[in-house]
């Protein structure tokens, strides 16, 4: 069965560093991987997403994330953290099942 | 375009009684999809539609159901409500044709009971 696993539910930044989420995934198929962000009192918002095509994916807002099947892994980078980033994040997986997977989230922290 | 529209956006009911929640997706997308996000859980999938039929169902007890109509709009019902189920229900829609599209979601029904 497809599963996904967010390493740290919660992440703290400086604002202006790197921001690294992490993600890795369990699927028998080859898999479609998402990343979404939630803000307080709000739905989620697809970042970015990978449908096999470049490994290297660009999202919104300075985002990209690169698939790595050798290591099971969809992280989640952007080079510097702004504090409009202060949010949820959340790695998913589509393995065309029409059901798609949430981690269990990483709240991220930016620090002025 | 307009978003995934949900409503309604804050409900308080009591524990025994049932409630109804409505979500209407982009224009031209023809799957919704409903999660349950608790802090305890995260976000759980509850069901799936597409054309009217429900193609997935997550680990739910049968108080939860849904339905879709013919101009995909789509609810969910609770029944016999318990003060476990007090959660934000977040509705997806999607294109759903293939794998892949990703969700556009709502901003969620707040369901608090008491």
């Amino acid at each position: 069965a497809q599963s996904v696993t967010q390493l740290g539910s919660h992440v703290s930044v400086s604002e202006g560093a790197l921001v690294l989420l992490r993600c890795n995934y369990s699927s028998s198929v080859p898999p479609y991987l998402f990343w979404y962000v939630q803000y307080p009192n709000q739905g989620l918002q697809l970042l970015l997403k990978y449908t096999s095509a470049a490994t290297l994916v660009k999202g919104i807002n300075g985002f990209e994330a690169e698939f790595k099947k050798s290591e099971t892994s969809f992280h989640l980078t952007k080079p510097s953290a702004h504090m409009s980033d202060a949010a949820e994040y959340f790695c998913a997986v589509d393995t065309g099942g029409f059901k798609t997977i949430f981690g269990a989230g990483t709240r991220l922290f930016v620090k002025a | 375009k307009a978003g995934v529209t949900q409503t309604p956006r804050y409900l308080i009911k009591t524990r025994g009684q049932q409630v109804t929640l409505s979500c209407s997706p982009i224009s031209g997308h023809r799957s919704v999809s409903w999660y349950q996000q608790t802090p305890g859980q995260g976000l759980q999938f509850l069901f799936e539609y597409f054309s009217e039929t429900q193609r997935n169902k997550g680990n739910f007890p049968g108080r939860f159901s849904g339905r879709q109509f013919s101009n995909s709009r789509s609810e969910m019902n609770v029944s016999t409500l318990e003060l476990g189920d007090s959660a934000l229900y977040l509705c997806a829609s999607s294109l759903g044709i293939l794998g892949g599209d990703g969700y556009t979601f709502g901003s969620g029904t707040r369901l608090t009971v008491v």
